[in-house]
Parts: C-alpha cells; structure tokens; sequence
C-alpha cells in the first residue's frame, strides 16, 4: 500500500537552530503533501499544504518564513523549523493523498523538542 | 507497509441509524488507539481514543470497540447525524504520547438526511 516514510522520528535541538523534516513516498507519486502539527489535546492543526513544483500554501497564523517547506519532487517533502524556539516543540506530521481516491496516508510523525 | 488499515473508503448511512467505521492494525505492539474525524480543509480533530486495557469507550454518541486478538477496532455512532459527514481516521500509537503515530488511511462517512 502507499507508505510515506517521515524523518527522523524524533529530534532534540539547541535553541535558534534549525531542523528539517522530511516526508518521502515511497511507492506513489505525491504531488500534494498535507503538514500537520499536534496540539495537547491531540488535534492536528493543519500547518501547510505543498504542491509539487510550487510555493507551499500556508493556513492563517502560520509563519511561512519560520516553518520552511519544500516539495522539489513528486516523492520529497521537506518542512524546515528555523531558527526553533521551545515553544515550537510539538509533534509534526505530513500526510498525502493517495491517487486513485484511496484515501491519506501519513508518515508516523516527528517529535520536536527545542531545549 | 501499512500498519493500521481501514478497508472501506466511504460508508454512507441513514440519519438516525447506527454507522460502524472498522480498522485493523498488524502490529501487536500497539497500545493506544485514537479516532479523528476530518473536514474539508481542516486538519483531523481528536474524537475520541482507547487504551489496550479497555475494550470499550464510550463518549456520547461514540463508542470504540478495541479487539486485541482479533487486532481490530471500530467506531459506533450513534444516532448518525447529518454533521457527522467527515472522514474519519483510526490511528495507533506504543503509549499515550509516544513519538510515533500510525494512521490509517480514512473513512468517508456520509449521513443521509
């Protein structure tokens, strides 16, 4: 079945520095990549939408030029925290649609914590 | 692979009659089972989740129904109403909190007035 691969699964980074996170698809083309990031009460806001080839499209009170996402091909996906602050610290995880009208599928997620 | 699978991309159910969402997962070492529910341009809402200790939670109109041998769980809404329309994912995860969650890859339900 269609599978994206999310990594790394767990980081743990100095403040002001920067993490990337990267979703890959491993047996389908996505050309559109879904980030999420989990809230305490375990809802997943919707960050982003990426398109293949094209500038993300963030949602309303996300920072674009903190939260770096790249969709250079069909199979990548890369979102970068800049310059990380502990309150970025969360659970991030992108998803994309799967062709054919078989549903999303997710990657199992990264755990940020900026200390 | 797919470790957590819901087999049937959409259900639809009549107002006021009871909709069954199934999921299946492969891993056994899954302890924490959750369900959300997804509109249209929104990110999954929490709806309600299951430890492996219980094999019954009950919210409201929601239940969820965890059979750990059988390795499947399922959502019971009950009576459907219209605003229920969404799709819904099951997911698992090792503990409360872990650092990985597994979703499955959705249900659209649709109640029919």
């Amino acid at each position: 079945g269609a599978v994206v691969s999310q990594h790394p699964s767990r980081v743990i980074c100095k403040s002001g520095t920067s993490v990337k996170i990267e979703c890959r698809s491993l047996d389908f083309q996505a050309t559109t990549m879904f980030w999420y990031r989990q809230f305490p009460k375990k809802s997943l806001m919707l960050m982003a939408t990426s398109n293949e080839g094209s500038k993300a499209t963030y949602e309303q009170g996300v920072e674009k030029d903190k939260f770096l996402i790249n969709h250079a091909s069909l199979t990548l996906s890369t979102l970068t925290v800049t310059s990380a602050h502990p309150e970025d610290s969360s659970f991030y995880i992108c998803s994309a649609i799967v062709t054919g009208g078989l549903g999303y599928t997710f990657g199992s997620g990264t755990r940020l914590t900026v200390v | 692979d797919q470790q957590v699978k819901q087999n049937s991309p959409s259900l639809s159910v009549q107002e006021g009659r009871i909709s069954i969402l199934n999921c299946d997962y492969t891993n056994s070492m899954f302890d924490y089972f959750l369900w959300y529910k997804k509109y249209p341009a929104e990110g999954p809402t929490f709806l309600i989740s299951i430890s492996s200790i219980k094999d019954k939670n009950e919210d409201g109109r929601f239940t969820v129904f965890l059979n750990k041998s059988a390795k499947h769980l399922s959502l019971h809404i009950v009576p459907s109403q219209p605003g229920d329309s969404a799709v819904y994912f099951c997911a698992a995860s090792g503990t409360p909190g872990a650092n990985n969650l597994f979703f499955g890859t959705g249900t659209r339900l649709t109640v029919i007035p």
